[in-house]
């Protein structure tokens, strides 16, 4: 039973460089959503997708992109790290909107 | 403007305690969401509960429990002779129709032997 996938579970970036969080769910679920998580935050929304194809931004969408090509794939691609974007960050999927969200393990990011 | 706020950041009880959450929430919607998630030390998200808002009656399972006020708009996370497994963060959020979940900032429940 995977769940939600997410790779890589650590990395380190330097300021200015590019990189794509991986998440992949095997559930069929049509919803999508990536989050951070920041001490004292809680988990901010970046994007989300109701279905492949279909994107749209969340409450801190900027310095992110998303794609979403098939329904199982859904990345996060950091355009220029910057010191600013560490942080844990969370995938997350489920069947409807507002029905149970699964996550991932999370993937803690350093930009240096 | 916060959706979600859990007025307390840390509580710190003895093993057997009750220890109470509080999560109130602000949204103009008639139709909504609550949950209660749960964020152990090895970090990762595990759904407690869901419920909707036309749904009032209060739910327990097992040493878990939940009080649902709409008229406070408040929906209270209860933990009954708390244990050390009981330590973690907790994540209050609401659903709305737009398709997004807001958390709350969370509260640190360390639970003392």
């Amino acid at each position: 039973n995977a769940g939600v996938t997410q790779t890589p579970k650590f990395q380190v970036l330097k300021t200015g460089q590019s990189m794509t969080l991986q998440c992949a769910q095997d559930m069929n679920h049509e919803y999508m959503s990536w989050y951070r998580q920041d001490p004292g935050m809680g988990l901010r929304l970046i994007h989300y997708s109701v279905g492949a194809g279909i994107t749209d931004q969340g409450e801190v969408p900027n310095g992110y992109n998303v794609s979403r090509s098939t329904t199982e794939d859904f990345p996060l691609r950091l355009l220029s790290a910057a010191p600013s974007q560490t942080s844990v960050y969370f995938c997350a999927s489920s069947l409807q909107e507002v029905t149970e969200a699964f996550f991932g393990q999370g993937t803690r990011l350093t930009v240096v | 403007a916060q959706k979600v706020t859990q007025a307390q950041t840390e509580i710190s009880v003895v093993e057997k305690e009750d220890v109470t959450l509080d999560c109130v929430y602000e949204t103009r919607d008639t139709t909504y969401y609550l949950f209660w998630y749960k964020q152990p030390p090895s970090g990762e998200l595990v759904f407690l509960i869901r419920r909707n808002s036309f749904d009032e009656q209060n739910e327990i399972s097992g040493r878990y429990s939940w009080n649902f006020q709409k008229s406070t708009s408040s929906f209270n996370f209860t933990i009954t002779a708390s244990q050390v497994v009981d330590s973690a963060v907790y994540f209050c959020a609401l659903g709305e129709g737009d398709y997004k979940l807001s958390f709350g900032a969370g509260t640190t429940v360390t639970v003392r032997a």
